[in-house]
């Protein structure tokens, strides 16, 4: 089946410090990806779409600026969290379409702690 | 708009008891339909799902029919396991040709051994 991966799955780091956040479809090519924020007993929260090649598109809300993602190839998107603070420590995941617009089924990674001191 | 409404949890059933978890959806369109299960510490898992209306999505005992007269995708399961402790997510997408996926808020389940 389709594979997501993302690195690193656990992050701590000093407030007003950036995090890059890795995405990976390991066996399927995704041109497109999304990424989620999840609080603690909370569902999840669509942040952005990213689109191999083009900028991402943002949801209401999200700060582009805070949050810079990078689709640079087919298996690849990355989320930096720019200036870290504490408000953002969070359960990030990613997951991505297939490409086959059949099964429009969505598949996750395992997500991605972190935590801002 | 579209969204997806399921039971508020938590949900403790002892072992081999039967488990019904409601969804009921609002859409435009014909979204496809997902359960999605989230174990302690990890991302979703796909579930199950159904793309059509009278679609029956079945995976590991869980199974839910898409039910368009009633807007509803409930998930059951005969004689749940201590194993199937988790988080379990309703979602749809593909309205009006997006793919963009809208969640319900989830629903914790506990089985007691």
């Amino acid at each position: 089946g389709a594979v997501v991966s993302q690195h690193p799955s656990r992050v701590i780091c000093k407030s007003g410090t950036s995090v890059k956040i890795e995405c990976r479809s390991l066996d399927f090519q995704a041109t497109t990806m999304f990424w989620y924020r999840q609080f603690p007993k909370q569902s999840l929260m669509l942040m952005a779409t990213s689109n191999e090649g083009s900028k991402a598109t943002y949801e209401q809300g999200v700060e582009k600026d805070k949050f810079l993602i990078n689709h640079a190839s087919l298996t690849l998107s990355t989320l930096t969290v720019t200036s870290a603070h504490p408000e953002d420590s969070s359960f990030y995941i990613c997951s991505a379409l297939t490409g086959d617009p059949s099964t429009d089924t969505q598949y996750f990674g395992p997500g991605t702690r972190l935590t801002v001191l | 708009g579209n969204s997806v409404t399921q039971m508020e949890g938590p949900v403790t059933l002892s072992e081999e008891a039967f488990l019904t978890i409601n969804c009921t959806y609002t859409a435009t369109g014909y979204p496809s339909l997902f359960w999605y299960v989230q174990y302690p510490g990890e991302g979703l898992q796909l579930l199950l799902k159904a793309t059509k209306a009278d679609d029956k999505g079945s995976n590991k005992g869980f199974e839910a029919t898409y039910r368009k007269e009633t807007t509803s995708f409930h998930l059951e399961k005969g004689s749940v396991q201590v194993s199937d402790s988790a988080v379990y997510f309703c979602a749809l997408s593909g309205f009006a040709g997006a793919s963009k996926i809208i969640f319900g808020s989830g629903t914790r389940l506990s089985i007691r051994p």
